[in-house]
């Protein structure tokens, strides 16, 4: 069964940091590019990172560039975000999704996870 | 940025009826759309990519259409599993950008 699976999320005061993980099990996870989708509460979804399946292409959306970094372990069939200087505005529950070629660099998501709830709170 | 807009932001329906989502986006993105389903409390859930085909296992009441700038996501007979929220998305260029969202409900 292909599945993912965030974990990392929790209550974090503005300025501190947060390291996400996904982990991917059910199919060939160095195939395929990965993605970060967040949702704050009662909003709608919000695109936030892209990573190919190899690391080379890295996107981010202006939100959260330069204070989020994108990554990946292919051997251990995981994606990572690691969050610094986390706002206010930058709570909401973060999806990682899949994008469902893997024979070219941007796709659309197909699977995703559950989601891990991160709250920037004082 | 490209933008995604939706209509209607809500709409009610009853057991039954056909339901037409539409989505513009603000310059020409080929057929680079996407189209979610979301329940509450839920990660989305894929139903179509490349406006208009089906991601495997949705049912074939869903479909979709459009290109360049305008796009349609119709359910054919809506069934009580079918109220949710909808959100289009467009992965022709980044950032990737969402629909704000449309809510069926039941009438």
């Amino acid at each position: 069964e292909v599945q993912l699976v965030e974990s990392g999320g929790g209550l974090v005061k503005p300025g501190g940091s947060l390291r996400l993980s996904c982990a991917a099990s059910g199919f060939t996870f160095n195939s395929y590019t990965m993605n970060w989708v967040r949702q704050a509460p009662g909003k709608g979804l919000e695109w936030v990172s892209s990573i190919s399946s190899s690391s080379n292409y890295i996107y981010y959306a202006d939100s959260v560039k330069g204070r989020f970094t994108i990554s990946r372990d292919n051997a251990k069939n995981s994606l990572f975000l690691q969050m610094n200087s986390l706002r206010a505005e930058d709570t909401a529950i973060y999806y990682c999704a899949r994008a469902h070629d893997s024979t070219v660099v941007v796709s659309a998501v197909d699977i995703w996870g559950q989601g891990t709830m991160v709250t920037v709170t004082s | 940025d490209i933008q995604m807009t939706q209509s209607p932001s809500s709409l009610s329906a009853s057991v039954g009826d056909r339901v037409t989502i539409t989505c513009r986006a603000s310059q020409g993105i080929s057929n680079y759309v996407a189209w979610f389903q979301q329940k509450p409390g839920k990660a989305p859930k894929s139903l179509i990519y490349t406006a208009s085909t089906l991601q495997g296992g949705v049912p074939s009441k869903f479909s979709g259409s459009g290109s360049g700038t305008d796009f349609t996501l119709t359910i054919s007979s809506l069934q009580p599993e079918d109220f949710a929220t909808y959100y289009c998305q467009q992965y022709n260029s980044f950032p990737w950008t969402f629909g704000q969202g449309t809510k069926v409900e039941i009438k």
